[in-house]
């Protein structure tokens, strides 16, 4: 089975500065789908970034980008020029990559959350 | 569009009562999920909903817990005989269709509080 794990139960970042949150997963899996969403106050989770595990390329969304070292089966996320209203609970997921007929669901995998707090 | 929307956002409930939430996904989304968030916990699934095909059960963590989808749009979770443990928040999500490439949109949940 897989897991995702996130080690940084809180982190805090100054305004305009730049924050790395990490996450690791396991698998067995060659083919998956990585993610972070964002959940603020509201509890809506929004999708923040995607990696897909076949690029060896980082996935990069504005002020947000990931490394992703598939070997290491790590997935951090650094957050550049940090604003206040990134404040949130950050989630790291898992989608396997599987047909959903061939048996696989496609659920998200998620870690336990990062709560980060920006502070001005 | 509107996006996916919950009912009630919040619910107080006795233990040993029965609670239905409501989930409506976006409109033309085929494929629609469940996640319950426990307190200091990741949001753990429970079940998934696919156009016309039998939906996965399989994080459904005990009989009390079920869910229909009507109509192939607006699903319910019914949870039987609450007990204190399922106190959380329930999300939905819906997407497209079950592709690898789909993108899961989430509803601001139901928090479910089991006095």
């Amino acid at each position: 089975a897989q897991t995702v794990t996130q080690s940084q139960p809180e982190m805090s970042v100054q305004e305009a500065e730049t924050v790395t949150l990490s996450c690791t997963y396991d698998t067995s899996e060659s083919d998956y789908y990585l993610f972070w969403y964002k959940q603020p106050p509201s509890r809506q989770m929004i999708l923040v970034i995607r990696q897909e595990a076949y690029k060896q390329q980082n996935a990069t969304e504005n002020r947000f980008s990931v490394n992703f070292q598939k070997a290491a089966k790590s997935f951090s996320l650094k957050i550049s020029d940090s604003q206040l209203g990134d404040a949130a609970m950050y989630f790291c997921a898992y989608r396997s990559a599987k047909h959903f007929y061939g048996g696989a669901t496609n659920k998200l995998i998620f870690g336990t959350g990062t709560l980060l707090a920006v502070q001005p | 569009g509107a996006g996916v929307s919950q009912s009630p956002s919040n619910k107080v409930t006795e233990k040993g009562k029965d609670v239905e939430l409501r989930c409506d996904p976006i409109s033309g989304h085929t494929a629609l999920y469940w996640y319950r968030q426990s307190l200091g916990q990741g949001l753990e699934f429970l079940i998934y909903f696919q156009g016309n095909s039998a939906p996965d059960k399989s994080g459904l963590p005990s009989d009390r817990f079920s869910a229909e989808r009507t109509g192939g749009s607006v699903s319910t979770l019914t949870i039987q005989r609450t007990q204190q443990e399922d106190s959380a928040v329930y999300l939905c999500a819906s997407s497209l269709g079950w592709g690898v490439q789909e993108t899961q949109y989430f509803g601001p949940g139901t928090r479910l509080l089991v006095l």
